[in-house]
């Protein structure tokens, strides 16, 4: 069953606190993406990689962090500098990068308490 | 700022009938892509067309594309209750350079589609 796995599906953050999203492909994808999805809205890029311990800023990267140490796991961190996490996080990968389709994984609920 | 500009915001239609949705954006495009997301879930790809082309379709589905309007539409015929969802538009903007921007996908804010039995 091949896919793209993104747990926990909901995430509850103290203040001041670190978390981490999980997103895990088996899809042989070299390319892999974190957005970020506010009610109503569209999605927003936070961080993209396109190859293993390589990774690069998107649109709206404060607050966040990411490692890319193996093509199969991308796991984003949601730091305590970041002060509006609450948002629906999704995960995405393909094959190239170069603008072809993007396979997302279910996504993460954060809500801050 | 967002890319693409989708219209309308929303749109509410019975079963059977055509659903049409619009997408405008501002920069040279390499492709437009359209995705649905279900209610709380991840989004689905649905059709991409490149900048070369100016129509295609996949089943109840035909996505339009008009670069020098700088604007696509996607039609879904014969509209089902299971198609309600929202549908976005993704534009694939050309780089600096007239090549890819990397697979960096704008998005637009979305059409949220409610089909009624």
């Amino acid at each position: 069953d091949g896919g793209i796995t993104q747990s926990p599906k909901y995430l509850f953050r103290k203040e001041g606190q670190n978390v981490t999203l999980s997103c895990e492909q088996n899809l042989n994808h070299d390319a892999m993406y974190w957005y970020r999805q506010d009610p109503g809205q569209g999605l927003r890029l936070i961080y993209y990689s396109q190859i293993v311990n390589d990774f690069q800023k998107g649109d709206i990267a404060e607050g966040y962090s990411v490692s890319r140490e193996k093509k199969e796991s991308f796991p984003l961190t949601v730091t305590s500098a970041q002060k509006n996490p609450t948002a629906f996080y999704l995960c995405a990968s393909n094959k190239q990068g170069a603008g072809e389709t993007q396979y997302f994984g279910p996504g993460t609920r954060l809500l801050v308490l | 700022s967002q890319q693409g500009e989708e219209d309308p915001q929303a749109l509410s239609i019975q079963e059977g009938e055509n659903a049409t949705m619009n997408c405008s954006y501002k920069t040279s495009i390499n492709n437009l892509q359209w995705y649905r997301q279900n209610s709380g879930r991840g989004l689905v790809h649905l059709i991409l067309i490149r900048s070369n082309e100016r129509e295609k379709h996949s089943g109840r589905l035909r996505v339009t594309l008009d670069t020098s309007k700088k604007s696509s539409s996607l039609l879904i015929t014969a509209s089902r209750a299971a198609d309600t969802a929202s549908y976005f538009c993704a534009t694939d903007a050309q780089g600096s350079a007239g090549g890819t921007s990397y697979g960096k996908l704008t998005f637009g804010q979305g059409t949220i589609l409610t089909v009624h039995p």
